[in-house]
């Protein structure tokens, strides 16, 4: 059975510094792997996604990804409060086509304080 | 990103009745519909994944008959829970997948928060 790891948290990072949250996954043939940042009480959002393995920045966001190791990541530059949520990896098997089911973690809390 | 509605935002109801959420990709076409269940303080549950024309493909443990799901087009997802109960209420959030200026993605809708008295 597919299974994405992640640590529960909480996460408590002060303002301003990097938070790293980490995942692993056990299928090694995954292809593309998702980061999504989930508000309490609100529905998931889509941060970033990362196919090749290195790291893939946007904004304050970087992902990194080792295939080798099963490992990806989500670095946050510069935490903010608003920052402070439950960030969701997930994993599917294809990095195209249109029937692939995402395998999410059960997430990790982040809490950034002022 | 690309946007996925879903209608409506919320929902009371009695027990025994039936309640249908919809979901729209606004801006792309949707090959694939995914409907999860989470209740408070847990994770994303999938329940059913849909493409467009065929019938449902459901995960373990959940009630086809209970759960019932159109997929009539490329933008549309209908779920239907049939005769609903306290034990259904949940947040009932939908997600598309299809192909974007990002490449295959799949997008969440709002949810849809269902109280079953």
């Amino acid at each position: 059975q597919k299974e994405v790891e992640q640590n529960s948290g909480p996460l408590s990072v002060p303002e301003g510094a990097i938070a790293s949250l980490n995942c692993t996954y056990s299928d090694r043939g995954s292809q593309s792997f998702f980061w999504y940042r989930q508000y309490s009480g609100k529905s998931p959002e889509l941060i970033m996604f990362i196919y090749s393995n290195g790291d893939k920045e946007d904004g304050r966001f970087t992902a990194q990804l080792n295939k080798a190791s099963q490992y990806v990541s989500l670095l946050i530059r510069d935490s903010q409060p608003s920052d402070s949520a439950t960030y969701l990896c997930a994993v599917n098997e294809g990095s195209g086509g249109s029937n692939y089911k995402l395998t999410f973690g059960k997430g990790t809390l982040l809490t950034v304080n002022p | 990103g690309a946007v996925v509605s879903q209608h409506p935002s919320w929902v009371i109801c009695k027990s025994g009745t039936s309640v249908k959420i919809e979901c729209r990709s606004l801006d792309f076409q949707a090959t694939t519909m995914f409907w999860y269940r989470q209740f408070p303080k847990q994770s994303l549950m999938l329940m059913a994944t849909s493409n467009e024309g065929s019938k449902a493909t459901y995960e373990q443990g959940v009630e086809k008959d209970k759960f019932l799901i159109n997929h009539a087009s490329l933008t549309l997802s209908t779920l239907t829970v049939t005769s609903a109960h306290p034990e259904d209420s949940s947040f009932y959030i939908c997600s598309a997948r299809g192909r974007t200026s990002g490449g295959y993605t799949q997008y969440f809708g709002p949810g849809t928060r269902l109280t079953v008295l």
